[in-house]
Parts: C-alpha cells; sequence; structure tokens
C-alpha cells in the first residue's frame, strides 16, 4: 500500500526551463511534507519541506506547492540547472503531536536529467 | 555539519550469513532510522529507534533486527541473509521532529 506516490519515475527538461516533479499522497494524516534529492552513490539530502498549514514554501530556485484538498504537492526548480540531475523523493509526516511522527514515509522517486 | 556514517560503502555475502551494518551520527542525535532502497520501490523504513536500548517496526521490519547500545550508534542486522535482501541500505538521524541526515548509503549483494 503505497502511501506516498509519484508516478513519474522520470523526467527530463532543458536546461534553464522549469522542472515540475509530482507527488501524490493517500493518508489525509500526513500535514507535513519534505522533498529530498538524492545524487548515485550518496545519502539523500534535505532539500525544501512545507508544512500542511500553508500552500507554498520557497527557497531560491525550489518552491514546493501543497493542494490538500487534491492530497498533491510539486517541486518546482526554476532555473533548472545540470546540478539538479539527481533522483528526487518526497516524503511525508504523521501529525507533530503524535507518537512517531519523526517517522517518513517517502515516494518511489523520479529520475530527473537537465539537458544542457 | 551532520555527519552520519556507515561501516561499508559495498559489501558481499552469502546466503546464510549473518550480516551487520554499523551506523554512527556524531550530532547527539536521539532518532535513528534504517532504510532501503530498490528501484521503483523508493526508500521503506526497516526500523528506527527513539533512543538507547528502544527500538520500533518500521514497514519492512521481517529478517532484521537492530540493536541501539548507545547513542551515537544504530546496527542493523541480517540474522540469515538472503538474496532478496540485496539492496541499497541507508542510516539517517535526526533531532526530535527535525530533518533526517542520511548516511552515504551501503550497498549489499547476497550470493
Amino acid at each position: 500500500d503505497q502511501q506516498v506516490k509519484q508516478n513519474s519515475p522520470s523526467l527530463s527538461v532543458q536546461e534553464g526551463r522549469i522542472s515540475i516533479l509530482n507527488c501524490d499522497y493517500t493518508n489525509s494524516m500526513f500535514d507535513y511534507f519534505l522533498w529530498y534529492k538524492k545524487y548515485p552513490a550518496e545519502g539523500p539530502t534535505f532539500l525544501i519541506s512545507i508544512s500542511s498549514i500553508k500552500d507554498k514554501n520557497e527557497d531560491g530556485r525550489f518552491t514546493v506547492f501543497l493542494n490538500k484538498s487534491a492530497k498533491h504537492l510539486s517541486l518546482h526548480i526554476v532555473p533548472s540547472q545540470p546540478g539538479d540531475s539527481a533522483v528526487y523523493f518526497c516524503a511525508a509526516s504523521v501529525g507533530l503531536s503524535n507518537f512517531g511522527n519523526e517517522k517518513l514515509t517517502f515516494g518511489t522517486g523520479t529520475r530527473l536529467t537537465i539537458i544542457p | 555539519d551532520v555527519k552520519v556514517t556507515q561501516s561499508s560503502r559495498y559489501l558481499v555475502k552469502r546466503t546464510g550469513e549473518k550480516v551487520f551494518l554499523e551506523c554512527v551520527q556524531d550530532m547527539d542525535h536521539e532518532n535513528m532510522f534504517w532504510y532501503r532502497q530498490d528501484p521503483g520501490l523508493g526508500l521503506r523504513l526497516i526500523y528506527f529507534s527513539y533512543d538507547v536500548k528502544m527500538k520500533e517496526k518500521g514497514d519492512i521490519p521481517e529478517g532484521y533486527s537492530v540493536s541501539r547500545e548507545k547513542k551515537e550508534r544504530f546496527s542493523l542486522i541480517l540474522e540469515s541473509a538472503s538474496t532478496n535482501q540485496t539492496s541499497m541500505y541507508l542510516c539517517a538521524s535526526s533531532l526530535g521532529t527535525d530533518t533526517q541526515y542520511f548516511g552515504p548509503g551501503t550497498r549489499l549483494t547476497v550470493l
């Protein structure tokens, strides 16, 4: 039962254009969402997060949008750069007031390739 | 700067062997996690620990056990390795509800 889904296993984008990575979730208890980036032979590194009380969070070239009614979040990268080529995982966790909220549920990942 | 280290980057073991994967973090984090990453399946949580000597099952604990005798160290144990445990194993740590920081991973091959 995949509670966090990334339906696009791969995505290719021209350098300088916008990259949009999508993530859907089924558990309505999730209220904190994160994006991680992973290069080959390295562990994932945290990129950006958003709480369910917001619908947008921006950090430089990276913006995460959350649509709670659709149970959908997306990561926008503008402009895309060759160093952005990596696998991107979205992750979600359940309410900060609950024991076990540190536990993250990850999606299956999307491999982003930026074409020079 | 948080550092999470894993004892081996690559490991090759035979079916039936007992395998130990070690993880050490240097930031006094109370939470530690073990995941495996497989193509098309993403990261799946095996076990996690909130404190020394405490452990909780994740989503796929079968065939694994863990040990946390010291705060900085979290070990994953495969009691009798099987070929379906060939995977990339990732350790992570976090402070409270903050971001999880990951180690570089151990690619385990079971022949």
